[in-house]
């Protein structure tokens, strides 16, 4: 059974930079055909895709993040990682971790969730 | 970005009766394979969204018949025949044939 958990930082300061991480049991993120996915939701903006990191390593981010973000991995512990460099308000949100399909896009097994609230 | 534009945004629902959510999409999402990118989800509250509908009109595994989609293009619809008490929740819509992926606004189904 596939499971996903998000851990990181639960109140940071305007300016700062969000990490979050998602740990990944009962299934490798190299294998083919997957992606690994960042997606938030806020009361004023719903559902937002973040990006993605295939199971080769490639990053694909949403734009509307202008630069801000990276996506990374570690493959030694299964796990994957979101920064969010010089976070605002609006950056409030809860943060989802998720496994997508490549062929078919859609987003299978998520984590739980991770309220990262920015305020100073 | 693709908008995805679901209605009704709120649908009261006796359980027993059936249910039917609209999404349109600003852009078709007809692929050149013959799929359409999008997909339903259900969120209940404190849980992460549930995948319950992919490429317009399959069925996740584990998710009941009661539950199907339809639609090609721009237009798509979320057909539940008979709503349950489990059923209640935001159902949203996704497009995943254009980066960045993008998501409906949600529709509320509430207990009549």
């Amino acid at each position: 059974q596939l499971q996903l958990q998000e851990s990181g930082s639960g109140l940071i300061k305007p300016s700062q930079t969000l990490s979050l991480t998602c740990a990944v049991s009962g299934g490798s993120i190299s294998i083919s055909g997957y992606s690994w996915s960042w997606i938030r939701q806020s009361p004023g903006k719903g559902l937002e895709w973040i990006g993605h990191i295939s199971h080769s390593g490639s990053t694909l981010y949403n734009p509307s993040l202008k630069g801000r973000v990276l996506i990374s991995e570690d493959r030694s512990k299964n796990q994957f990682s979101l920064h969010l460099i010089s976070v605002t308000a609006a950056d409030t949100a809860v943060y989802y971790c998720a496994r997508d399909f490549d062929s078919s896009g859609h987003f299978d097994h998520w984590g739980q969730g991770s309220l990262v609230t920015v305020s100073s | 970005d693709i908008v995805m534009t679901q209605s009704p945004l709120s649908l009261p629902v006796t359980p027993g009766e059936p249910a039917s959510i609209s999404c349109r999409s600003s852009q078709s999402l007809l692929y050149s394979n013959g799929y359409n990118y999008l997909d339903w989800y259900l969120q209940k509250p404190g849980q992460p969204p549930q995948l319950l509908i992919y490429l317009g009109s399959n069925r996740a595994s584990g998710v009941p018949d009661r539950f199907s989609g339809s639609g090609s293009g721009t237009d798509f619809t979320l057909k539940i025949s008979r709503v349950e008490a489990e059923d209640f929740g935001v159902y949203y819509c996704m497009q995943s044939v254009q980066v960045p992926v993008t998501f409906g606004q949600g529709t509320r189904l509430d207990i009549e």
